[in-house]
């Protein structure tokens, strides 16, 4: 079965600083990886996806992740923070089955930004 | 023109009551799906529709009836609510399939508070 584990809970960066968001995956076949994020009282955007093409992905927002099979990681990072990156991330697994996609969200981080 | 539209945004009644929410995605998507997010940020899926078709129920108790009268509508009705039901209920939609494993679209979420 899929799932995905977000390491940690919050996460606190200095403005300007790089950002780390840690997923971890747990997937029987070749997965689809996604960061959504999601801003107070907001929807949810999608930030970037892996779709098994290239293994470095860049998304909106200066935001990039790295598809690592051996380490079956998935994380996030941003090499300066910004006041605006505060919210919450999702990082999601999907999976198929009777031919349409599940999607599987993990526990979510918080991203606080400090001044 | 917004992807994925639900309506109320928010949505507060009396425990016993009933009372609906509408989806709507104008991205000619053959799947949609209703998400809760409870009081912890964690988003759970609830119901997956394939062209019309109920595909994934997910041990929702039966007091919720997804609805859908065509791909592009997928309506939440939830009987005899509980101060439990409480929470963020957002519709998605997404491709059936495709070679791009394609993410999922979400609405602004409705604020469903049962008093």
């Amino acid at each position: 079965a899929q799932s995905v584990t977000q390491l940690d809970s919050h996460v606190s960066v200095s403005e300007g600083t790089p950002v780390l968001l840690r997923c971890n995956y747990s997937s029987s076949y070749s997965p689809s990886l996604f960061w959504y994020v999601q801003h107070p009282n907001k929807g949810l955007q999608l930030l970037l996806k892996y779709t098994s093409a290239a293994t470095l992905v860049k998304g909106i927002n200066g935001f990039e992740a790295e598809f690592k099979k051996s380490e079956t990681s998935f994380h996030l990072t941003k090499p300066s923070a910004h006041m605006s990156d505060a919210a919450e991330y999702f990082c999601v697994v999907s999976m198929v089955g009777s031919g349409t996609y599940k999607y599987i969200f993990g526990t979510g981080t918080r991203l606080k930004v400090l001044a | 023109d917004t992807a994925v539209s639900q309506t109320p945004k928010y949505l507060v009644t009396q425990m016993g009551n009933d009372k609906s929410i509408k989806c709507e995605q104008n991205l000619g998507h053959d799947t949609m799906y209703w998400y809760k997010q409870d009081s912890k940020k964690f988003l759970k899926i609830m119901f997956s529709y394939n062209n019309k078709e109920l595909i994934i129920n997910e041990t929702v108790p039966n007091r919720f009836s997804p609805k859908s009268p065509d791909k592009a509508h997928l309506n939440l009705h939830i009987n005899s609510l509980e101060l439990g039901d409480s929470a963020v209920y957002f519709c998605a939609s997404s491709q059936k399939t495709g070679p791009g494993r394609a993410e999922a679209f979400f609405g602004q979420g409705t604020r469903l508070t049962v008093v």
